[in-house]
């Protein structure tokens, strides 16, 4: 699997969007970008995924840079609940392990 | 509907004794992924099991550790003569793969060896 590169820490204040990057240069044709939080004392909870077209559901939004290098999710109205540390991981979709590799991540914290 | 639930929550041990961890993943779920992450770490992977194929155990940082999935359902870890630097949160996570890949965790076990 790809290795991803974030910033250490991120602050936003509360009601604005948070825009959290990842660079992801040696990512392949057939590797999906997948982002993950975990919020303090709790498991990571999934956020979103896409390949190649940007992607929203009703947590966040993903957009991926046409060459594929760079992705950054977005939390469009970002709350005190969206303090968490924000793990981007690309990953292999068929013929590759199933485990996720998980970097340092970004410590994002929303501000009142 | 139900999510993945770990038991212990917390456990303390004493250096050198046997340690089990219990996860029940969610039903119908036929991947089962073990992490641990030490505190101030990352999460590291363990072992992953996917129906009724041979695990991949290539996570597993020494033969002290070892897991078992009895029934495609329950998963238990088991640590034997525990280190101090086994000292972690283990967290468990299922997934409908290969229909989803999306991992959903566990509250995770909180270990601590004394």
């Amino acid at each position: 699997d790809a290795k991803t590169t974030q910033p250490t820490s991120m602050d936003c204040a509360e009601g604005r969007a948070a825009n959290l990057p990842c660079n992801h240069s040696t990512i392949s044709g057939n590797e999906y970008v997948y982002w993950y939080r975990q919020i303090h004392s709790q498991g990571p909870q999934y956020i979103i995924h896409g390949l190649k077209n940007n992607e929203t559901n009703e947590m966040a939004s993903l957009i991926i840079t046409e060459d594929r290098k760079s992705s950054t999710l977005i939390l469009p109205h970002a709350t005190l609940r969206d303090t968490a540390v924000y793990y981007c991981i690309v990953r292999a979709t068929q013929g590759g392990s199933e485990k996720l590799v998980f970097g340092k991540g970004t410590k994002l914290t929303v501000n009142p | 509907g139900a999510g993945v639930s770990q038991s212990p929550s917390n456990k303390v041990t004493e250096k050198g004794k046997d340690v089990e961890l219990r996860c029940d993943p969610i039903s119908g779920h036929t991947a089962l992924y073990w992490y641990r992450q030490s505190l101030g770490q990352g999460l590291e992977f363990l072992i992953y099991f996917q129906g009724n194929s041979a695990p991949d155990k290539s996570g597993l940082p020494s033969d002290r550790f070892s897991a078992e999935r009895t029934g495609g359902s329950v998963s238990t870890l088991t640590i034997q003569r525990t280190q101090q630097e086994d000292s972690a949160v283990y967290l468990c996570a299922s997934s409908l793969f290969p229909l989803s890949y999306e991992q959903y965790f566990g509250p995770g076990t909180r270990l601590t060896v004394t």
